[in-house]
């Protein structure tokens, strides 16, 4: 299995730019997470989905973020406007359900400057 | 909301020294995980505890949840160069019926040859 796979690795764009992030899971697995991670902030939950539909998005910073599944294969997170505070590393990780940490396998992440 | 804290911050070593990883939380854990996150890369799933006293153990690496389920241990013996990366705790947020992983502030560990 190729794991889960995320595109780009890198971005960087300027301020006020739309940026679309890219998540493809390991097939089979139910559930979806993204994270960001920052020095100051440590790594945070934005979005969780489970068979494609969103569960809980509480971590979402604020309505510039957003994230889509339209099918088991695919997620993507997107954020319009940009802001140089989003400048972060977003993972992504997939799951079989009811495994939580234990099954948890990560995106090698995409490091996203916003300038 | 669950809060994870995690000590020490970062932590240096020589090769062959032994060291400890603390994960202290503010609530009883249902499942406390350990992550390794390479320097650039995506966490890698170390080990899960359960149940008030569990150790367990992988290669040089061991971690322990106490009988309160409130604190854990990560312990390595005899470090190496290539445990070198930040290590996370994990830990299920047990209010509701969500798999999801609340995670700690991580442990910048490095090791000199």
């Amino acid at each position: 299995d190729a794991g889960v796979i995320q595109s780009p690795r890198h971005e960087v764009t300027e301020m006020g730019q739309e940026v679309t992030l890219r998540c493809k899971p390991i097939s089979g697995h139910n559930s979806l997470f993204w994270y960001r991670q920052t020095m100051m902030r440590g790594l945070e939950l934005l979005i969780y989905f489970n068979n494609n539909v969103p569960i809980d998005d509480s971590g979402m910073p604020e309505d510039r973020f957003s994230a889509k599944m339209p099918n088991a294969s695919f997620s993507t997170l997107k954020i319009q406007p940009s802001e140089p505070r989003d400048s972060a590393v977003y993972f992504c990780a997939s799951s079989p359900h009811g495994q939580a940490g234990y099954g948890y396998t990560f995106g090698s992440g995409t490091r996203l400057t916003v300038v | 909301s669950q809060e994870l804290e995690q000590s020490p911050q970062s932590l240096i070593v020589q090769e062959g020294k032994n060291l400890t990883i603390n994960c202290t939380s503010s609530k009883t854990l249902y499942g406390l995980y350990w992550y390794k996150q390479k320097y650039g890369e995506g966490l890698i799933f170390l080990m899960m505890l359960q149940k008030g006293g569990e150790e367990k153990s992988h290669e040089k690496i061991t971690a322990k949840l106490d009988e309160k389920k409130q604190q854990s241990s990560l312990h390595i013996t005899a470090s190496q160069p290539s445990h070198a990366g930040i290590y996370l705790c994990g830990a299920d947020n047990f209010q509701t019926s969500y798999d999801k992983v609340i995670f700690g502030p991580g442990t910048s560990l490095s090791v000199i040859p």
